[in-house]
């Protein structure tokens, strides 16, 4: 089993949905989670950073960690069409530093 | 540009060569660490640098693989006798290195084909 689990995708939306992005993990020791932005062939961008659970909002993007059932989501709204691309989440605990991600997941908004 | 550079960007060898990486950290950034990555996967640990001390290998860093960070800035990845398998995206990331629960900061890249 993964550490940590993302379905791929790909996701399709039309312009102006919210989205919603998920990734499960089977590390109970994981306290750090983060969400990266990654367009083709470029590094990944952070994009959100949450310790331990609760929700996180940076403008149009929410993050929330549900530690009780190792899930985490990053929901996205009004999508943009610049907010194509693959969605990495990634985590790691208080020892280490150990970074590690989901497959990603490619997201395309449709104008 | 602050942010962290790779060098070169892409990098295509023939079997059997050996290839060298630098990765620039952000600076004053005292952590770097390199992730391979391959197609419709995310970044997989490959080893990380507190200062100028190499503290962690993952079991992905075969003998053919080797890096350093000599004088704890810019570090180098070097790949001896490469093999098909080792064609990904060699990803290097920084962070302040100031205690736990730092996220890490990505440069672009270097995209090894090996043929």
């Amino acid at each position: 089993q993964k550490e940590v689990e993302q379905d791929p995708g790909p996701l399709s939306v039309p312009e102006g949905a919210i989205v919603s992005l998920n990734c499960t993990y089977s590390n109970s020791a994981f306290q750090y989670f983060m969400w990266y932005r990654q367009y083709s062939r470029k590094g990944p961008e952070l994009l959100m950073y949450t310790y331990s659970s609760g929700n996180k909002e940076d403008g149009r993007f929410t993050a929330q960690v549900d530690k009780s059932s190792k899930y985490i989501s990053l929901f996205i709204r009004d999508s943009q069409p610049s907010d194509s691309a693959t969605y990495l989440c990634a985590m790691f605990g208080s020892t280490g530093n150990q970074f590690y991600f989901g497959t990603g997941t490619s997201l395309t908004v449709i104008p | 540009d602050t942010g962290v550079s790779q060098n070169p960007r892409h990098k295509i060898t023939k079997r059997g060569q050996n290839v060298t990486f630098r990765c620039d950290p952000i600076s004053e950034h005292n952590r770097l660490y390199w992730y391979r990555q391959t197609l419709g996967q995310g970044p997989e640990f490959l080893t990380y640098f507190q200062n100028e001390a190499q503290l962690e290998k993952s079991r992905l860093l075969s003998d053919r693989f080797s890096a350093e960070r000599p004088k704890g800035s810019f570090s180098t990845l070097e790949i001896q006798r490469t093999e098909q398998g080792d064609s990904a995206m060699y990803l290097c990331a920084s962070s302040p290195g100031l205690g736990l629960g730092e996220t890490q900061y990505f440069g672009p890249g270097t995209r090894l084909l090996v043929l």
